[in-house]
C-alpha cells in the first residue's frame, strides 16, 4: 500500500536555529496537510494545500513558520527561528481530494533544546 | 464551530473484554466523523468513517461506531479487546465542506492487560 513519506524521522535543533521538514504524499493525492501534535494532545492543523495552493493556513504561526508545495507534489515545512515550544511531532497527511479520508505519514519528531 | 470531546483520557480493559471509547461532537452542519488510531511512534491510521449513510459503521480490526444524532455521540466499540489494540485513539470531526480539514479530539489511551 502506498504511504506518505516524511523525513527526517527525528530532528534535534537548538533554539533560534532554522529547521525544515519534508513530505512526499501518496501519488495523485491533490490535498496535503501539515499537522502539529504536542505530546499528550491531538494533532492540530497548521496548513492545508490543494495542489500548489494554500487553502487554510489560519493556524500557522507565520512569523516563524512557512510551508510550500511548489509543484503541487511534495512539500516542505520550515521553522525559523525555532523556539522551545515548537518541540512536537509534525505530521504530514494527504488525501485524494479534500473530502476524502486522510493518509498520514509517520511524522517528524522535533526536539528544540 | 465544530469540535469533538473524548470523555475519557485513559481506558483500561482486560484482553477479551469489550472496549468502549466515548466521543461527543458539536457541529453546525451535518458532520463527517472519523476514528483514527495511533500506535507508539507511528502515524495515524483510519479506523472508520461516518458520512451520513448507515448510522452503524464498521471499521478495521473489529471496531465499529454508532452515530447517534439525538445524543451527538459517536462512540467506538469492539466486542473483545486484543493486546495489539493498545494505542491512542482519536475521534475526529469534519464539516464536510470541500477544503475543510479534520479537527481532532484530545485522544483516549487504551491499555489492554492480559
Amino acid at each position: 500500500e502506498a504511504e506518505v513519506a516524511q523525513s527526517p524521522r527525528y530532528k534535534i535543533t537548538e533554539k533560534s536555529q532554522a529547521v525544515a521538514f519534508w513530505c512526499d504524499p501518496i501519488s495523485g493525492h491533490a490535498t496535503l496537510y501539515w499537522y502539529r501534535q504536542i505530546l499528550g494532545q491531538g494533532p492540530e492543523l497548521l496548513v492545508q494545500f490543494q495542489d500548489e495552493s494554500v487553502v487554510d493556513d489560519s493556524q500557522l504561526p507565520k512569523d516563524r513558520f512557512s510551508a510550500e508545495r511548489l509543484k503541487g507534489v511534495d512539500s516542505t515545512l520550515k521553522i525559523q527561528p525555532a523556539e522551545l515550544g515548537d518541540s512536537a511531532m509534525y505530521l504530514c497527511a494527504s488525501s485524494l481530494e479534500a473530502s476524502s479520508p486522510l493518509h498520514f505519514g509517520n511524522g517528524t519528531r522535533l526536539t528544540v533544546t | 464551530a465544530q469540535s469533538v470531546t473524548q470523555l475519557d483520557s485513559h481506558v483500561s480493559v482486560s484482553e477479551g473484554t469489550p472496549v468502549l471509547l466515548r466521543c461527543n461532537y458539536s457541529s453546525s452542519y451535518s458532520p463527517s466523523l472519523f476514528w483514527y488510531v495511533q500506535h507508539p511512534n507511528k502515524g495515524l491510521q483510519l479506523l472508520l468513517k461516518y458520512t451520513s449513510a448507515a448510522t452503524l459503521v464498521k471499521g478495521i480490526n473489529g471496531f465499529e461506531a454508532e452515530f447517534k444524532k439525538s445524543e451527538t455521540s459517536f462512540h467506538l466499540t469492539k466486542p473483545s479487546a486484543h493486546m495489539s489494540d493498545a494505542a491512542e485513539y482519536f475521534c475526529v470531526v469534519s464539516v464536510g465542506q470541500a477544503g475543510t480539514a479534520l479537527i481532532f479530539g484530545k485522544g483516549t489511551t487504551l491499555s489492554v492487560s492480559s
